[in-house]
């Protein structure tokens, strides 16, 4: 089955810097890649995806980029603030598939 | 904004109990989920739902039940809980479609002793 695998498990910038959080995936059939963050203490919420047919999508602040050859996607958060400081997460799932597979998590920390 | 709540926010259970988590949507999205959080693995699939009816495991459905009696409600049963369970579980929902955003509840923390 898929697999997603978020390789930084923890991340720290200065505010005012841009940070980049990595995931990749087994999947062939991934189609749809969201990403969510959790503030300390919260739930999770969506903060932006990107599908696959586009490599890149911004949303402000938020950058996504889509590699499907070499299965990788990303998340950049430009011009940092404290307030970004949170758990990031990045899943998958297929075209056609309900199921969503999460990576492990990466803590992000924006200091002043 | 979407509404799933989870009851209880917070549970206490025995080994070998039974426990009960439950959860509400009222959205009326088809699809329901069921995750487990814990340090060094992030968040995993434990059963999923994408109808009344219907359940269908997850990576780690061992040890769980789910029981989806109707588009608003989605649980998830312990049947001897283990403390290998404790964990925060959450509950999300997602739209009529496939491949559209989450939406979770709290969460509920649950320790087994």
């Amino acid at each position: 089955g898929e697999k997603v695998e978020q390789h930084e498990s923890t991340l720290s910038v200065r505010e005012g810097d841009s940070a980049v959080i990595n995931c990749t995936y087994t999947d062939t059939a991934s189609s749809y890649f969201p990403w969510y963050k959790q503030e300390a203490g919260k739930s999770l919420h969506f903060v932006i995806d990107i599908r696959s047919n586009v490599d890149r999508k911004q949303s402000q602040r938020l950058i996504v980029l889509l590699d499907k050859k070499a299965k990788r996607f990303s998340l950049h958060i430009t011009a940092t603030q404290p307030e970004d400081s949170a758990i990031y997460f990045c899943a998958a799932s297929t075209t056609g598939g309900y199921k969503v597979v999460f990576g492990s998590g990466t803590r992000l920390l924006v200091s002043p | 904004e979407a509404a799933v709540t989870q009851s209880p926010r917070n549970k206490v259970a025995v080994t070998g109990g039974k426990v009960t988590l439950s959860c509400n949507q009222t959205n009326n999205h088809n699809n329901m989920y069921w995750y487990r959080q814990d340090t060094g693995h992030g968040l995993r699939l434990i059963h999923y739902s994408y109808g009344a009816g219907s359940t269908e495991k997850g990576d780690i459905p061992d040890g769980y039940k789910a029981s989806r009696p109707s588009q608003e409600n989605f649980s998830l049963i312990l049947e001897l809980a283990t403390p290998s369970q404790t964990s925060v579980y959450f509950c999300a929902s997602g739209g009529g479609q496939i491949n559209e955003r989450l939406f979770f509840g709290h969460g509920t923390k649950l320790s087994v002793l």
